[in-house]
């Protein structure tokens, strides 16, 4: 199975910091990476599949790149809203994997 | 607009079995993957299984390979996870995940989930 591993587990920021989250795989996934958030109670929500392409509804403050092995999600400008946890998921081959979690709390 | 409701879920001795389910509208849902991705509570997310628009192919995890079996009836719009042989650690909220088109990848839409305990 493909490993995901997200850094850092948990990150501390204020209303307006840029968020860096990194997710990198164990294989080769080509651009087959998506980002999700999930707030608590609530069902996860697709932010960005292909790597780089933003749902749409998504605000623009989030993007995502990388390729290969090693992917990353920034939130360019931290909102309230944005607190919650993000997780990164491998669908170049099954069984599809998600990374650990990154949780982004109020600092 | 796109709606997943699971059901079924509830409290289940181990070694027994139990069948969860998922009701879609606001798509046309014989066009679409589907997908059944777990979480413990407090804990990450495990995709479960995964089925084809037409339910020609089908995946499962590993931890549930043999005892979980997925299916869909597309004129009824609904998903199905029959679970056998139920394990402690198959407790979890059990989430319907929508693929982006005929044969999966991601999950675009999700539903709000349904408890299964095992104890």
């Amino acid at each position: 199975d493909i490993q995901m591993t997200q850094s850092p587990s948990s990150v501390s920021a204020s209303v307006g910091d840029r968020v860096t989250i990194t997710c990198r795989a164990s294989q080769n996934l080509n651009n087959w990476l998506a980002w999700y958030q999930q707030k608590p109670g609530k069902a996860p929500k697709l932010l960005i599949y292909a790597a780089s392409t933003l749902q749409s509804g998504v605000p623009s403050r989030f993007s995502g790149s990388g390729y290969g092995t090693e992917f990353t999600l920034i939130i360019s400008s931290l909102q309230p809203e944005d607190f919650a946890t993000y997780y990164c998921q491998q669908a170049n081959a099954f069984p599809y994997t998600f990374g650990q979690g990154t949780k982004v709390d109020i600092k | 607009e796109v709606q997943l409701v699971e059901s079924g879920g509830g409290l289940v001795q181990p070694g027994k079995s139990l069948k969860i389910s998922c009701v879609a509208s606001g798509f046309t849902f014989d066009h679409y993957a589907m997908n059944w991705v777990r979480q413990v509570p407090g804990k990450g997310l495990e995709w479960v299984s995964g089925i084809t628009w037409n339910s020609n192919n089908v995946d499962y995890a590993d931890s549930v390979k043999g005892r979980f079996t997925i299916s869909r009836d597309n004129a009824q719009r609904m998903l199905y996870l029959q679970m056998n042989s139920l394990r402690i650690e198959d407790t979890a909220f059990y989430y319907c995940a929508k693929g982006p088109d005929a044969t999966g990848d991601y999950f675009d839409h999700w539903g709000q989930g349904t408890l299964v305990t095992v104890s």
